[in-house]
């Protein structure tokens, strides 16, 4: 079965860069998440998306931001990373009304150095 | 606010162990709680999951009863291979949001055989 995809696998960045992360949902899915789990650490809810309009936010810093696209795609941008950026960087999609059951991408892991 | 505690790892169990994994939350209303697993170098499984009081999830020989009165949702597995060596997440959905997740910090558990 078609799972969530996640580009890139790794990314390596320096401080004050700036990284796109990509998200490609199980198809049919319409709602994408993001979540950052640092090393050692719980995921922690970032953003989450429905329908292309954010649907609820969480501990997500001003310096990143996000969308979903048409396809029902998301991007996850991050500007002025620094050291604490660094981590593992989950996306989730789910189909509204289905549970909201929330299937995890592989992970992206960002490092920034 | 809502927020999830397990049991600390890491866990050492030799094959054939009974496995518990202790899970306790504190939340407004009745929340759905998960369990989550995550394999080495992989993203995010759903386990298992329990909507209302008393319900009972179970997969792959896991499961987990959603307590109201303790507030808890124990995971546990008659008989553990090596092949359940991993990170258990508990987490859970609380009411008043359709996203976000809240994910305990994680139980590492090694099955030695």
């Amino acid at each position: 079965a078609a799972g969530v995809i996640q580009s890139p696998r790794h990314l390596i960045k320096e401080k004050r860069e700036t990284a796109t992360l990509k998200c490609y949902p199980i198809p049919r899915h319409d709602t994408v998440y993001w979540y950052q789990q640092g090393p050692g650490q719980d995921p922690q809810f970032l953003i989450s998306f429905y329908e292309k309009m954010q649907s609820d936010k969480g501990s997500i810093p001003d310096r990143f931001s996000a969308q979903q696209f048409s396809d029902y795609h998301s991007e996850l941008n991050m500007s002025s990373l620094e050291l604490g950026d660094s981590a593992l960087y989950f996306c989730a999609s789910s189909l509204r009304g289905q549970g909201y059951e929330q299937y995890f991408g592989p992970g992206t892991r960002l490092t920034v150095t | 606010g809502d927020s999830v505690t397990q049991m600390e790892g890491p866990v050492t169990l030799s094959e054939e162990a009974f496995l518990t994994i202790n899970c306790t939350y504190t939340a407004t209303g009745y929340p759905s709680l998960f369990w989550y697993v995550q394999y080495p170098g992989e993203g995010l499984q759903l386990l298992l999951k329990a909507t209302k009081a008393d319900d009972k999830g179970s997969n792959k020989g896991f499961e987990a009863t959603y307590r109201k009165e303790t507030t808890s949702f124990h995971l546990e597995k008659g008989s553990v291979q090596v092949s359940d060596s991993a990170v258990y997440f508990c987490a859970l959905r609380p009411k008043t949001s359709y996203d976000k997740v809240i994910f305990g910090p994680g139980t590492s558990l090694s099955v030695i055989p």
